[in-house]
């Protein structure tokens, strides 16, 4: 139980585009959901905290116009970046905690690659 | 503002052996501690959670402790396989905007040779 999962697992853009990640809890309600973003051989950073219905939290530092975020259900929610360029290039990953069992709990997607030409 | 240490150079044991990996953070003791295990590509996988009340918590071969005095937490890996080879972060859980949130430590990767 307490799947998650992305789409897409990878995805290639020009410069200027906007892409758009889903994440999906396939087999609970999530409450809550988060979205991270990690360089090569650093830590996760996290973006922003979304609840269903309700307007993301965005921590400082992280444009909530450039980083769309719509969490429009309980199993799903997703992150658009917008007019991207070449240093948004990381890997994203969205995590949801459930309606039951340790709010504590943290469920990761298997992430998506984002390469910005 | 929290900040966590973890070894940021690679770990490399004997199969068999006991690896022992280190989170040290600064600031406020978080009311929970977490450590995850993260592939290549792929995104991080729970492994356990300790209170701040707890000194230690154990999950088959895997052992944690948590010195809110030290402000230091070990993860202990007993007889560790080759498929123990993987980047284990350290999370500390902070409830901040009416939301626990994790911050997470770079990580520190285990290699386990045969």
């Amino acid at each position: 139980g307490a799947v998650v999962s992305q789409h897409p697992s990878w995805v290639i853009c020009k410069s200027g585009t906007s892409v758009k990640i889903e994440c999906r809890s396939l087999d609970f309600q999530a409450t809550t959901m988060f979205w991270y973003r990690q360089f090569p051989k650093q830590s996760l950073m996290l973006m922003a905290t979304s609840n269903e219905g309700s307007k993301a939290t965005y921590e400082q530092g992280v444009e909530k116009d450039k980083f769309l975020i719509n969490h429009a259900s309980l199993t799903l929610s997703t992150l658009t970046v917008t007019s991207a360029h070449p240093e948004d290039s990381s890997f994203y990953i969205c995590s949801a905690t459930g309606t039951s069992g340790s709010l504590n709990e943290q469920f990761f997607g298997p992430g998506t690659r984002l390469t910005v030409l | 503002s929290q900040k966590i240490e973890q070894n940021s150079e690679a770990l490399n044991i004997q199969e068999g052996k006991t690896a022992t990996l280190t989170c040290n953070y600064t600031n406020y003791s978080p009311a929970y501690l977490q450590w995850y295990r993260q592939d290549p590509g792929r995104g991080p996988v729970f492994l356990l959670l300790i209170r701040e009340n707890e000194k230690e918590k154990r999950k088959e071969r895997l052992k944690v402790t948590f010195d809110t005095t030290l402000k230091q937490s070990l993860f202990h890996i007993t007889a560790s396989q080759p498929a123990d080879s993987a980047t284990y972060l350290c999370a500390l859980d902070m409830f901040s905007g009416g939301y626990n949130k994790l911050i997470f430590g770079a990580g520190t990767r285990l290699a386990v040779h045969p």
